[in-house]
């Protein structure tokens, strides 16, 4: 089981709507976590980092949760546009900074 | 400016070649990473070098060999390439290792099919 849990597994909203992504991790120990958004083809790209006392963080159209009792993170999409479809991964990063945890990730597709 | 470049992007051998994908980065970082993403889309850490030296070495074939001949550059070199080794392999570079807030940045993948 990997230690990095995503779900859904894909997801198809239309535009406009909302949606929520959810992350649950079970590495230790805990320095920080990421979401990146990874279009088609392209490298993941960076959204959000979380340390341990950040519950909220938000970047644009983008809201990252963390919780660090329950080891769960959720990534909040608010009016989605088509530009959103893509891959949304959660990674983990523990120890001193030199361990990274890939979630499966969570293929989001917007239509109209 | 491509802060992460790759090359090349698209990469199709025969099984038993020998095969480089090189990597650079310009944005001044200390450090630099290989990861491979296979057809299931999920990426895994494969080595990680920090002012040219070996920090990270994942349960990798030893096939698989990289070199970085300076803090800019890190190349991937891969022996007697097999079916398996077909999936897209990004590069990466961050500042230092990931530590808080520590962004790291990813070349646009080198896709590798293996024939």
């Amino acid at each position: 089981k990997n230690q990095v849990e995503q779900s859904p597994q894909s997801l198809i909203i239309l535009e406009g709507k909302n949606c929520t992504l959810q992350c649950n991790y079970t590495v230790s120990p805990f320095s920080n976590l990421r979401w990146y958004k990874q279009d088609t083809g392209r490298g993941p790209v960076s959204l959000t980092i979380m340390t341990f006392s950040e519950n909220t963080k938000s970047n644009g159209r983008y809201t990252a949760t963390l919780d660090a009792d329950t080891k769960q993170s959720s990534l909040h999409i608010t009016a989605s546009q088509l530009s959103d479809s893509a891959s949304y991964i959660c990674v983990v990063v523990t120890g001193g900074g030199n361990k990274l945890t890939f979630g499966t990730g969570t293929q989001l597709k917007v239509e109209l | 400016d491509t802060a992460v470049s790759q090359t090349p992007k698209y990469l199709v051998t025969q099984m038993g070649n020998d095969k480089s994908i090189k990597c650079e980065q310009n944005l001044g970082h200390d450090t630099m990473y290989w990861y491979k993403q296979d057809s299931k889309k999920f990426l895994k850490i494969m080595f990680s070098y920090n002012n040219k030296e070996l920090i990270i070495n994942e349960t990798v074939p030893n096939r698989f060999s990289p070199k970085s001949p300076d803090k800019a550059h890190l190349n991937l070199h891969i022996n007697s390439l097999e079916l398996g080794d077909s999936a897209v392999y990004f590069c990466a570079s961050s500042l230092n290792l990931f530590s808080r807030n520590t962004e790291a940045f990813f070349g646009q993948g080198t896709r590798l099919t293996v024939v």
